[in-house]
């Protein structure tokens, strides 16, 4: 069975850079069929897409976070990891790593826990 | 970016009784979308992709449709266990959105 869990930081400080890491366990992240991605929750509120890679580094950012964000991928290592720059209080947040499947018309099929980041001094 | 608006923000349903959500595209994304239960505490659940499709184990009371800019999801019989917020996503040209979901609530 196929589990992703998110770790890292979490209370970071403003202006500082958030970062976390998705370990993919019960599967390969080498996977032809499959990008991996982040996606956020801010307390009591909806969904919100950060962005999404290929096991080869392709990646894929929204538009309202690009000049911040970096995804990248360790295949060796089985990981995908996210650094969000120059954080607000308006990125707290539950951070959720995810599986999105090219044959399910790039749905999220598996997502990890999440993990609460909190930005404040 | 394409924005999606889901309708009612909420619905409130008695047990054993069929619910209609509607999710609503502000321009085609033909059927690039899926649908998504969370409860409180926990991480979405697919369940339905490309519109229409039931993801693996979901039961056959949820039933999605619709394409190009109007979907609904019906659930034909509520359960005690589908009181929740569902979210529709589309997937356009690599940009992901969201619906703002629509909690279904036990009448």
């Amino acid at each position: 069975q196929l589990q992703l869990q998110e770790s890292g930081p979490g209370l970071v400080k403003p202006s500082e850079t958030l970062s976390l890491t998705c370990t993919v366990s019960g599967g390969s992240i080498s996977s032809s069929s499959y990008y991996w991605g982040w996606i956020r929750q801010p307390p009591g509120k909806g969904l919100e897409w950060i962005g999404s890679i290929y096991y080869s580094g392709s990646t894929y950012y929204n538009p309202s976070l690009k000049s911040r964000v970096t995804i990248s991928v360790d295949t060796s290592k089985n990981q995908f990891s996210l650094k969000l720059s120059s954080v607000t209080a308006a990125d707290t947040a539950v951070y959720y790593c995810a599986r999105l499947g090219s044959r399910l018309r790039i749905a999220v099929d598996y997502w990890g826990q999440g993990t609460l980041v909190t930005v404040s001094s | 970016e394409i924005v999606m608006t889901q309708s009612p923000a909420t619905l409130s349903v008695s047990p054993g009784e069929r619910a209609t959500l509607s999710c609503r595209a502000s321009q085609s994304v033909s059927s690039n979308l899926a649908w998504y239960q969370q409860k409180p505490g926990q991480a979405p659940r697919l369940l339905i992709y490309g519109a229409s499709t039931r993801a693996t184990g979901i039961p056959a009371r949820f039933s999605g449709s619709g394409s190009g800019t109007e979907f609904t999801l019906t659930i034909s019989s509520l359960q005690s266990e589908d009181f929740a917020v569902y979210y529709c996503q589309q997937y356009n040209n690599w940009l992901l959105t969201f619906g703002g979901g629509t909690k279904v609530e036990i009448k």
